[in-house]
């Protein structure tokens, strides 16, 4: 079956300019992760959405960043205002259980570059 | 803090020898690990898990991982190495229960030499 997709696959933007990077999980899939990949700095956490709770928010880097999550499917990262530090390749992984340690299934990333 | 590191940012192997990746963590409650490989240009991929129950995992291509709960440790072994598995290996821990979030070291690269 189809597996996570993210779009777009490559962002190229100016400082001060909003992205919106967007996320679409394994159909079925309850469980949403948003990370950030840094050359060097391995996967860091931003937000996770698991079924219709609350988002845990406790990665977001700063209040630039937010993401939503619509109907239990889609998601969408939001950057306002980019600085060159939020460079990176930003990667979206989905899981199929609410609970439990589940594996997650992740897409290609969208790689980011601010200029 | 809870935390969990990759010490080796490199690994050399020559093909056909055993491989070691190794990676150690820092939790509370009962630890639920992962590893997870990435090859160039491609996204990450699940290898395996240790969730309960033997502390040797059989993963994907090959792949095993000790979990050793006096050391802390949870590393990635393979018996005999193949160019082939030249990428990037993450270790991922839960933090903690109650919550379904992930902490992932640093990565190490593997290189697989001919």
């Amino acid at each position: 079956g189809a597996g996570v997709s993210q779009s777009p696959s490559n962002k190229v933007t100016e400082k001060g300019k909003d992205v919106e990077l967007r996320c679409d999980p394994i159909s079925g899939h309850t469980a949403l992760y948003w990370y950030r990949q840094s050359l060097g700095q391995g996967l860091e956490f931003l937000i996770y959405f698991q079924g219709n709770s609350a988002p845990d928010k406790s990665g977001l880097p700063s209040d630039r960043f937010s993401a939503e999550r619509t109907g239990g499917s889609v998601s969408t990262l939001t950057i306002q205002r980019t600085q060159q530090e939020d460079s990176a390749v930003y990667l979206c992984a989905s899981g199929e259980r609410a609970i439990g340690p589940s594996t997650q299934y992740f897409g290609p990333g969208t790689r980011l570059l601010v200029l | 803090a809870q935390s969990v590191a990759q010490p080796e940012d490199q690994v050399n192997v020559a093909e056909g020898n055993p491989l070691t990746v190794k990676c150690t963590y820092s939790v509370s409650g009962n630890p639920y690990l992962f590893w997870y490989v990435q090859y160039p240009n491609r996204g990450l991929q699940f290898l395996l898990k240790y969730i309960t129950g033997d502390n040797l995992v059989k993963g994907s291509y090959g792949f095993e991982a000790e979990f050793n709960k006096s050391q802390t440790s949870f590393h990635l072994k393979k018996p005999s190495a193949l160019v082939s598995d030249s990428a990037l290996y993450f270790c991922a821990v839960r933090v903690g229960s109650g919550t379904y979030k992930y902490i992932f070291g640093t990565g190490t690269r593997l290189k697989v030499l001919a």
